[in-house]
């Protein structure tokens, strides 16, 4: 989930395991949301992205979920790696807007060999 | 395709300077965003320039300016440094028509002594 302050939520899970990061948004008329990932020293690298007329994306080893009637989106992670290892954000935008997104705190996963 | 390039990579300034970043877009990529990242505030969008134009400006002082040249590269300058703009600035470009989509490069580590 979303964090407050300076640490960020920390899920650790097995090589193999499947990962499941959440993401609370904030704004109802948000209607394009995108997930990334930015490993150590790198810039946030684009992962998958669903638009509000869809429930559910699926990419390579990625899965998203929409719910939004509770604002709340979801990254699962299928068969996690150590590669996989990163902060994870989500960022929610307004089509017909700037174009600006909105970022979350960020979740830390740590995949453990 | 190169990927969006960010130089320095990593600067230590002193309060009062100032200090100037610049960001090569992805070629073709005509839209220009910077961030900065802090632990404490995550990402937060400073401002985004389209065909030499600011299209978008985030809730930073004035003592952060940017400006995009026919090229579409970037800079930003931060004036009279403060210890609190030490932070990672990430550079972000986007296609025509797909602005929502941002490619960031690896950023720019500035540390204020």
């Amino acid at each position: 989930g979303e964090s407050v302050g300076l640490h960020l939520p920390t899920l650790s899970v097995q090589e193999g395991d499947n990962s499941i990061i959440n993401c609370a948004y904030s704004n109802s008329a948000s209607d394009y949301f995108i997930w990334y990932k930015q490993e150590s020293g790198k810039g946030p690298q684009f992962i998958i992205d669903i638009r509000s007329n869809m429930d559910k994306r699926q990419g390579q080893r990625v899965t998203v979920l929409l719910n939004k009637t509770v604002k709340h989106l979801s990254l699962q992670i299928a068969a996690t790696q150590p590669g996989d290892s990163a902060v994870y954000f989500c960022a929610e935008l307004e089509s017909g807007g700037s174009y600006i997104p909105t970022f979350g705190r960020g979740t830390s996963l740590i995949v453990h060999p | 395709k190169a990927g969006v390039t960010q130089t320095p990579r990593y600067l230590i300034k002193t309060r009062g300077q100032q200090v100037t970043l610049s960001c090569s877009p992805i070629s073709g990529h005509r839209s220009v965003s910077w961030y900065q990242q802090t632990p404490g505030q995550g990402l937060q969008f400073l401002f985004e320039y389209f065909s030499e134009t600011q299209r978008n400006k985030g809730n930073f002082p004035g003592r952060f300016s940017g400006r995009q040249f026919s090229n579409s590269r970037s800079e930003m300058n931060v004036s009279t440094l403060e210890l609190g703009d030490s932070a990672l600035y990430l550079c972000a470009s986007s296609p025509a028509g797909r602005e929502e989509t941002q490619y960031f490069g690896p950023g720019t580590r500035l540390l204020v002594l």
